[in-house]
């Protein structure tokens, strides 16, 4: 079956830090378009980053140069590490395949993992 | 700072047709930022509805439908079921980045 499924939610500090994981069954997340898509308590969605087949990576402005997407090719997972975590960054973190066929579209979700920021 | 727009609510009756939209503060939105529409429910994962402007996915009732008007996105839902009750959110594309809309919350009454 294809399906993602996200792990390392936690309870975390402001400042502190923490691994995602995202598992992917089915495909292999090196040949594809990855992204992290997160959601705030009783908030809208909010695009985080995104890796390609090739190595390039992008960042949304909020979590450029504290958050890092990467690639585990022998466990078949997409992570995002996040530094100097803040309150706001407390929401649903989902991962999510993209495809790229001369336009782009989401064609995959896992079902989230949460990550709670407090003081 | 790139922001995308939507409505943040809109009521329909069961059986009408309402049309949700989609702005982007860079100008028109054209099939260049490959929008899509997600629906989303309480407790759920967002599922795409449409890409690529006007495109379905094959779980996609044949009531929803997306078009680029008046330099937006659009999607529009003509005979609107109760089970549509839902989120609605527009992602756009500007090269490396995604962002999507504050999202709208379609309430069928």
């Amino acid at each position: 079956e294809v399906q993602l499924v996200e792990s390392g939610g936690d309870l975390v500090q402001p400042g502190g830090s923490l691994r995602l994981s995202c598992a992917a069954s089915g495909f292999t997340v090196s040949t594809n378009y990855m992204s992290w898509v997160r959601q705030a308590p009783g908030k809208g969605l909010e695009w985080v980053s995104v890796i390609y087949p090739g190595g390039s990576t992008y960042y949304a402005d909020s979590v450029r140069g504290r958050f890092t997407i990467s690639r585990d090719n022998s466990k078949n997972t997409l992570n995002l590490q996040m530094n100097k975590l803040r309150v706001e960054d407390t929401a649903l973190y989902y991962c999510a395949r993209e495809e790229w066929l001369g336009y782009w579209y989401f064609d995959l979700w896992g079902r989230g993992t949460l990550v709670t920021v407090f003081s | 700072q790139t922001v995308v727009t939507q409505e943040p609510s809109l009521t329909v009756s069961p059986g009408g047709t309402v049309t949700l939209t989609c702005a982007s503060s860079t100008g028109a939105v054209t099939s260049d930022y490959s929008p899509s529409w997600f629906q989303q429910k309480p407790g759920q994962a967002p599922r795409t509805l449409i890409y690529s402007v006007s495109n379905k996915q094959f779980w996609t009732p044949a009531r929803f439908s997306g078009s680029l008007l008046g330099g937006k996105a659009a999607l529009t839902l003509s005979g609107v079921q109760p089970e549509d009750e839902a989120d609605y959110y527009c992602l756009l594309y500007y090269g490396g980045t995604r962002v999507f809309g504050g999202g709208t919350k379609l309430t069928v009454l």
